[in-house]
């Protein structure tokens, strides 16, 4: 299967403060990539759609401006938490789309918690 | 829309019991579905991955299968340890290529 790395995978910061979330694809170009999040107990929620060279595209209550996902490379998406909240504390997980495969390979997440 | 369901939510079973986990889902018109693992606290783990082609896929101890015409597919763990206990969790594709999880159903495998 393919390698896709997350950086940070541990991260705390203070109310207020902005996080980045890297998200890379080691061994293929990805056009696409998808970021998720988990709340403890629940299940992974879709949060956007990452598009390689376009805006991404996000699930509905996801709000883009809080959310900043820039994809400007085919192996690199970075999603942005700004002005994080304590509500915001969760795991991100992301995922590179192969065409030809269609199969997500997902990201080992980024654990956020905001104090 | 696509929607899928997993039964039981949790199992607790003695080791050494073969198991079947269920998930269910809405769209049938899928080109694959994936069964993953979750320890507490970590990531994904991809378990199985059945093409639209197939009816079946096993690593090891685990079978997994797929009926697209009834929207089901389950998976089979043969002879459970301990270690088996984690979360598993079902996720089967929408029309633009976005995967939709089950609620995943938490094994607990008693030693």
């Amino acid at each position: 299967g393919a390698v896709v790395s997350q950086h940070p995978s541990r991260v705390i910061c203070k109310s207020g403060t902005s996080v980045k979330i890297e998200c890379r694809s080691l061994d293929f170009q990805a056009t696409t990539m998808f970021w998720y999040r988990q709340f403890p107990k629940q299940s992974l929620m879709l949060m956007a759609t990452s598009n390689e060279g376009s805006k991404a595209t996000y699930e509905q209550g996801v709000e883009k401006d809080k959310f900043l996902i820039n994809h400007a490379s085919l192996t690199l998406s970075t999603l942005t938490v700004t002005s994080a909240h304590p509500e915001d504390s969760s795991f991100y997980i992301c995922s590179a789309f192969r065409w030809g495969q269609e199969t997500q390979y997902f990201g080992p997440g980024t654990r956020l918690l905001v104090l | 829309k696509q929607e899928v369901t997993q039964i039981p939510a949790a199992l607790s079973v003695p080791e050494g019991e073969n198991l079947v986990l269920n998930c269910s889902f809405t769209d049938s018109a899928i080109y694959n579905l994936q069964w993953f693992r979750q320890d507490p606290g970590k990531g994904l783990t991809s378990l199985l991955l059945i093409q639209s082609s197939q009816r079946e896929q096993t690593s090891g101890r685990l079978n997994a299968s797929l009926d697209k015409s009834s929207g089901r597919s389950t998976l089979y763990i043969a002879a459970s340890q301990p270690g088996d206990s984690a979360t598993y969790l079902c996720a089967a594709p929408d029309s633009s290529y976005k995967l939709i999880f089950g609620s995943g159903t938490r094994l607990l495998v008693r030693p």
